[in-house]
């Protein structure tokens, strides 16, 4: 069974730095891409960034690029998202999404963590 | 970017009733690259199609997907009260990967 824990979220000052985690479980992780997609409260989904299976390759959106860097380590089965210079449009549950192979870009998410809440305010 | 517009907003069905949701395009989506995902209240979403029309694993064949280039459609042919949900496609032929704004579907 697919598992997929994101941690590390919580509330940060505009500004501020916060880095995200998810571990991975029950696949070979190095064989998927992933990405973060992310829900502010009562809106829908936005993908925010993904990353090949070998780390390669990175793509972001538009709203957090230069600001948000996505990793992983695959040999601890665990992705990353660094967030720097926050701010309050960043609020959201930020969920870790399995793509259904190993490229980025052209795929759908066939897994998903159960979300990790960042809240950017003073 | 392809802006994927979803409609109606809200459908307000009652258990056993036919639902029939609309996710509308900017731009042709690739090689009907377009996926549904289903989100119910506190919990993460979940693949429903993917292809247009293709059903992931374990997901009743009540759903069904069809659409070409701009326009799909994703059909609950008699609504289970485990259906009751919020609903957003998402095309992956184009970077960035984009999602339309959801369809509620309510029991009436």
């Amino acid at each position: 069974e697919v598992q997929l824990v994101e941690s590390g979220g919580g509330l940060v000052q505009p500004g501020g730095p916060l880095r995200l985690s998810c571990a991975a479980s029950g696949i070979i992780f190095k064989n998927y891409a992933m990405s973060w997609v992310r829900q502010a409260p009562g809106k829908g989904l936005e993908w925010v960034a993904d990353i090949s299976g070998n780390g390669d390759y990175t793509y972001y959106a538009d709203s957090v690029e230069g600001r948000f860097t996505i990793s992983r380590d695959n040999s601890i089965n665990t992705m990353y998202l660094q967030m720097s210079s926050l701010r309050a449009e960043d609020t959201a549950l930020y969920y870790c999404a399995k793509h259904k192979g190993s490229g980025v870009g052209n795929d759908y998410f066939d897994n998903w963590g159960q979300g990790a809440p960042v809240t950017v305010s003073s | 970017e392809i802006v994927l517009t979803q409609s109606p907003g809200t459908l307000s069905l009652s258990p056993g009733e036919r639902a029939t949701l609309s996710c509308r395009a900017s731009q042709t989506v690739r090689i009907n690259y377009l996926a549904w995902y289903q989100q119910k209240p506190g919990q993460a979403p979940r693949l429903v199609l993917y292809g247009a029309s293709n059903r992931a694993t374990g997901i009743p064949d009540r759903f069904s997907g069809s659409g070409s280039g701009t326009d799909f459609s994703l059909t609950i042919s008699r609504l289970e009260t485990e259906d009751f949900a919020v609903y957003y496609c998402q095309q992956y032929g184009s970077a960035p990967l984009t999602f339309g704004g959801g369809t509620k579907v309510e029991i009436k």
